[in-house]
């Protein structure tokens, strides 16, 4: 079983390039996820959607955009890399309120 | 805003009983959440607890809720070297059908013999 597919799961960018992240999942979820993990405040809230069609900010968005493909897929695109976004990025996706989050194995990112 | 508390590292013994605390700040959070993080892994769910609960059992795992307090603890009993990972707290944040999450910073638990 897939789960949460991220690609890719290490890349390294010079300071203003831009790149995409990408997220797939295969359980039907209505809802997905972008996380940043930092050491020592644990994984913080870029952008949601709660459905497809819809997007949402969390904590962190700037310096971020995203876009529901369909229901399956969910992209994070950095359009100006700078090195505060060095990070390792989680896509999750949930089937509701109150259910599990499935996260995806996570993409390394170092801006340089 | 809402804000979720843990302590950072937890060192316990082999067979020992861990205690992993966390506070939240969201009175009206209806579910909380333990997540454990092995290395070069993502988050995956251990267990939760519906917010009109005190305490929930699972195997080796305990939580407790003090809802006054704002207090959540996770204690696993006879820690193995397996239970070695980082555990995170999670509450649920707005009233959507939709599951966002906060995290607490995780708690870094190192089991030795």
């Amino acid at each position: 079983n897939a789960g949460v597919t991220q690609t890719p799961k290490f890349q390294v960018l010079k300071t203003g390039q831009s790149m995409t992240l990408q997220c797939a999942q295969d359980m039907n979820h209505n809802s997905m996820y972008w996380y940043r993990q930092d050491p020592g405040m644990g994984l913080r809230l870029i952008y949601y959607s709660a459905s497809e069609g819809t997007t949402d900010k969390g904590e962190v968005p700037n310096g971020y955009n995203v876009s529901r493909l369909n229901k399956r897929e969910f992209s994070l695109r950095l359009e100006s890399a700078a090195p505060s976004q060095t990070s390792v990025y989680f896509c999750a996706s949930s089937g509701g309120q109150g259910k599990e989050l499935f996260f995806g194995s996570g993409t390394q990112l170092s801006v340089l | 805003g809402e804000d979720v508390e843990q302590s950072l590292f937890l060192s316990v013994r082999e067979g020992d009983s861990s205690v992993i605390n966390c506070t939240y700040t969201d009175s009206s959070s209806t579910y909380l959440y333990w997540y454990k993080q092995e290395p070069g892994a993502g988050l995956q769910l251990l267990t939760y607890i519906f917010s009109n609960m005190d305490m929930k059992q699972d195997q080796r795992l305990t939580v407790l809720l003090n809802k006054k307090d704002k207090h959540l603890s996770l204690r696993i009993a006879d820690t193995q070297t397996g239970d070695s990972a980082i555990y995170f707290c999670a509450e649920k944040s707005g009233s959507g059908g939709y599951n966002k999450l906060i995290f607490g910073a995780g708690t870094r638990l190192a089991v030795h013999p």
